[in-house]
């Protein structure tokens, strides 16, 4: 199984910071990537697919990057409606795994 | 607009067995694979099962593997996921959630505790 290695596990960050957060996994998975937002009682939301499409709808200071084994999200202004939690996805094979998930709380 | 109800869930004590099941609507159902993930009181988010648009391909968890069964009903717009011998470590708020691999729609999940 392949598995996927988030790091940092919780961020403190300001608003307007630029925030990166990187995903490892085991083995290489091309590009087939996905980064999720998640806030407390909410089911998560898609960001990021195939490692750094956009999702309809998602604002431009979300992008992601990375093919192979690393991949980075990056927020590029944090803005009040940021702090949630993030996770990565594989979707290369077969059990598709999720990464630990990091936390980005305000500074 | 795309909705995704799970019901289904509940108490049930080790051993026993459950079936969630997942109401699409809002899109056209067998087009897309369809998921099951779910998440632990404080955790983070497992993947447990998904299928294929005509169930052709289907993939578990090894956590789950041989105890869930995951399918799925094109003409009733329904997706299911039939748990058998369930341990505590399955309580988890478990969500269905669509799409080939990224998964674009989530519901809004549904508990299940196992707990004698």
């Amino acid at each position: 199984d392949i598995q996927m290695t988030q790091s940092p596990s919780t961020l403190s960050a300001s608003v307007g910071d630029r925030v990166t957060i990187t995903c490892r996994a085991s083995q290489s998975i091309s590009s087939w990537l996905a980064w999720y937002q998640q806030k407390p009682g909410k089911a998560p939301k898609l960001l990021i697919y195939k490692a750094s499409s956009l999702e309809s709808g998602v604002p431009s200071r979300f992008s992601g990057s990375g093919s192979g084994t690393e991949f980075t999200l990056t927020i590029s202004s944090l803005q009040p409606d940021d702090f949630a939690t993030y996770y990565c996805q594989q979707y290369n094979s077969y059990p598709f795994t999720f990464g630990g998930g990091t936390k980005v709380e305000i500074k | 607009e795309v909705q995704l109800v799970e019901s289904g869930g509940g108490l049930v004590q080790p051993g026993r067995s459950l079936r969630l099941s997942c109401a699409a609507s809002g899109f056209t159902f067998d087009d897309y694979a369809m998921h099951w993930v779910r998440q632990a009181p404080g955790k983070g988010l497992e993947w447990v099962s998904g299928i294929s648009w005509n169930s052709g391909s289907i993939g578990y968890a090894d956590s789950v593997k041989g105890r869930f069964t995951i399918s799925r009903d094109n003409a009733k717009n329904s997706l299911y996921l039939q748990m058998n011998s369930l341990r505590a470590e399955d309580t988890a708020l478990y969500y269905c959630a669509n799409g080939g691999g990224a998964m674009g729609y989530w519901g809004q999940g549904t508990l299940v505790t196992v707990s004698s």
